[in-house]
């Protein structure tokens, strides 16, 4: 059984940072792109950041470039999300996400999520 | 700023069809595969349908999905109270190599 679980969330100033992490198992982590998705009270997800299996690529949305870094880990089965310079507007909670296929230039959709960890950007 | 716009909400009686539509572009639906994900509150988005018309392990029959062009689309049968829940659909951006999320769909059982 595939199993995603995030921790890292919690409450922070405007300017300040979060490292999210997602540890998986139950599959070949290192055949799948991994994906981060957030979503506001009463939103839309909103896809935030996606790394091919290998690594090698990294995506993202464009108003996240520059102040998130996506990686991931494939001897320890984690991705990690690093976020700098939050804002109010990051405020969500943050999923961990698996492709459902192993492309490598880009991502298909998402089979197993994790049960979410909440991000709060406050004074 | 999701570019997958779907109808704000579509209602049915139970045992009846609801279908959900969803309009891209060239450079999102009419390049990529789609995705349809059911939500409820509190939870975690699941996948309904994937490359347009499949369906994972454990997903009824009673959801269908299709594509045309720049459009998918989602056919829910047989409506059950349980079915009542944020639908999303999702697919790659190509132009700008990212993934979008559609405006999302209520689903409301009479």
């Amino acid at each position: 059984e595939v199993q995603l679980v995030e921790s890292g969330g919690g409450l922070v100033q405007p300017g300040g940072s979060l490292k999210l992490s997602c540890a998986a198992s139950g599959f070949n982590f290192t055949k799948y792109p991994m994906t981060w998705v957030r979503q506001a009270p009463g939103k839309a997800p909103e896809w935030v950041s996606g790394i091919t299996a290998s690594g090698a690529s990294t995506f993202y949305t464009d108003s996240v470039k520059g102040r998130f870094t996506v990686s991931r880990d494939n001897s320890k089965n984690r991705v990690s999300l690093q976020m700098n310079s939050l804002r109010a507007e990051d405020t969500a909670i943050y999923y961990c996400a698996k492709d459902y296929r192993r492309a490598v230039t880009d991502l298909g959709g998402f089979d197993s999520w994790g049960q979410g960890t909440l991000v709060t950007v406050s004074s | 700023q999701s570019v997958l716009t779907q109808p704000p909400s579509v209602s049915a009686a139970p045992g009846q069809k609801v279908t959900i539509s969803c309009s891209g572009s060239r450079s999102n639906i009419g390049l990529n595969p789609v995705s349809w994900y059911q939500q409820f509150p509190g939870t975690a988005p699941k996948l309904l349908t994937y490359d347009n018309d499949k369906r994972p392990s454990g997903i009824p029959d009673r959801f269908s999905g299709s594509k045309s062009g720049t459009s998918a689309t989602l056919g829910i049968t047989g409506l059950q109270t349980g079915d009542e829940a944020d639908y999303y659909c999702g697919a790659w951006e190509t132009s700008v190599s990212l993934y979008v999320f559609g405006t999302g769909t209520k689903v409301t059982v009479l």
